[in-house]
């Protein structure tokens, strides 16, 4: 069955800094892997997915993500936080043939000015 | 764009209770879910459809009915309403292919007294 782990449930980094949100998942076939963020309030928006390819992809926002099969990890990046980046970030898993998919618990990200 | 469309956005009711979270998408999706979101556990997935007329059970479908008559509409039915559903919930659309994001819902918050 596939299963997807945020470490991390609360992230504290100052404006300006790095950001890299962990993710790691339990699949064994080639899964698809995405990143939502959710603000206070609102729905999810997704900020990049993954399928093939490049391991490294882009998505909105500035943020980037690196598919790692060997560590079974999609860890989320991002050079310098913008304090409108706080928010609750989700890490999810699908896969092909499987029409569900699994959902980290998701990762708070606190911006201190 | 609407997108994904779910009504009422607040609703509080009496244990014992039933009542019906509206789901609406205008993107002619034939994947449709929904998701409850409690803290700290993600989103979890109640139930899905692939298609009008057919559903699925997800991970919690327990005291959740659905059903699909159209494309565009995927209603979530609490039969008889427990504290335990106390929960956000989401409805999130997709097209066919399960490497594509879904497209989520602003959400109903939802409190059983």
């Amino acid at each position: 069955a596939q299963s997807v782990t945020q470490p991390d449930i609360h992230i504290t980094v100052s404006e300006g800094a790095s950001l890299e949100l962990r993710c790691n998942y339990s699949y064994g076939a080639t899964p698809y892997l995405f990143w939502y963020v959710q603000s206070p309030g609102q729905g999810l928006q997704l900020l990049l997915k993954y399928f093939s390819g490049d391991t490294l992809v882009q998505g909105i926002k500035g943020f980037e993500a690196e598919f790692k099969r060997s560590q079974s990890s999609f860890n989320l990046r991002k050079p310098s936080v913008h304090w409108s980046d706080a928010a609750e970030y989700f890490c999810a898993v699908g896969a092909v043939g499987a029409q569900k998919l699994v959902f980290g618990q998701g990762t708070r990200l606190t911006i201190n000015p | 764009n609407a997108g994904v469309t779910q009504t009422p956005k607040f609703q509080v009711l009496k244990t014992g209770q039933s009542m019906t979270l509206q789901c609406a998408q205008d993107m002619n999706h034939e994947y449709m879910s929904w998701y409850r979101q409690d803290p700290g556990m993600g989103l979890r997935l109640i139930h899905y459809s692939v298609g009008a007329g057919i559903t699925d059970q997800g991970e919690v479908p327990n005291g959740y009915n659905v059903s699909r008559s159209t494309t565009e509409d995927f209603p979530l039915r609490l039969l008889s309403a427990a504290p335990s559903q106390t929960s956000v919930y989401f409805c999130a659309s997709r097209p066919p292919e399960p490497n594509q994001p879904q497209h989520f819902g602003d959400g109903t918050r939802l409190s059983i007294l």
